[in-house]
């Protein structure tokens, strides 16, 4: 069973930093797109970030480029978003998915993490 | 960058009844790369539809996705009541990867 459980949520300060994990399980992690996307409450969702299966592709949204940064750990099955210079504006639950092989649709995702950027 | 606009905002239907939900991009998608997702409340959302028209594993055949170019449909036959929800249309085909604003699906 593919799974997919996000951690290191919480709340920071403005200008404050995050790492987000998502730990995966059930599937040859190192085969896939890997993905983030975020939904601010009460709002619809946004794509933040995807990297490809062996990692040599980065896509990053014009909103975080420059402060969150995509990575991935084929040994720990796992995928990261580093979050810098953090902005009220990135409030958010954040959803780790994943892509396909040849498709990169998203076809599973975790439950989110909540992060919450406020003073 | 390619902008998706969905149309309607809301609609709302009863159980039975067929949905049409529109999807249309600013650009043409390349490939057909679109997918729709159903998202109810507290919950991650689910892939529906990818490729335009290729159903995902598990999501039964009421549920059909057509389309090509800039111009994208979801149809779901018969609403079940486990239906209604949020819809999102989403192009991955190039970067940035963005989704539609989405169609809440609401009990009339």
């Amino acid at each position: 069973e593919v799974q997919l459980v996000e951690s290191g949520g919480g709340l920071v300060k403005p200008g404050g930093s995050l790492r987000l994990s998502c730990a995966t399980s059930g599937f040859t992690f190192s085969s896939y797109s890997m993905n983030w996307v975020r939904q601010a409450p009460g709002k619809g969702l946004e794509w933040v970030s995807s990297i490809s299966a062996g990692g040599s592709f980065i896509y990053e949204a014009d909103s975080v480029k420059g402060r969150f940064t995509i990575s991935r750990d084929s040994a720990k099955n796992s995928l990261y978003l580093q979050m810098n210079s953090l902005r009220a504006e990135d409030t958010a639950v954040y959803y780790c998915a994943r892509g396909g092989t040849s498709d990169w649709s998203f076809g599973y995702w975790g439950q989110g993490t909540l992060v919450t950027v406020s003073s | 960058e390619i902008v998706l606009t969905q149309s309607p905002g809301t609609l709302s239907l009863s159980p039975g009844e067929r949905a049409t939900l529109s999807c249309r991009g600013s650009q043409s998608v390349s490939s057909s790369n679109l997918a729709w997702y159903q998202q109810k409340p507290g919950q991650a959302p689910r892939l529906l539809i990818y490729g335009a028209s290729s159903r995902a594993t598990g999501i039964p055949e009421r549920f059909s996705g057509s389309g090509s170019g800039t111009d994208f449909t979801l149809t779901i036959s018969r609403l079940e009541p486990e239906d209604f929800a949020v819809y999102y249309c989403q192009q991955y085909g190039s970067s940035p990867f963005s989704f539609g604003p989405g169609t809440t699906v609401g009990i009339k």
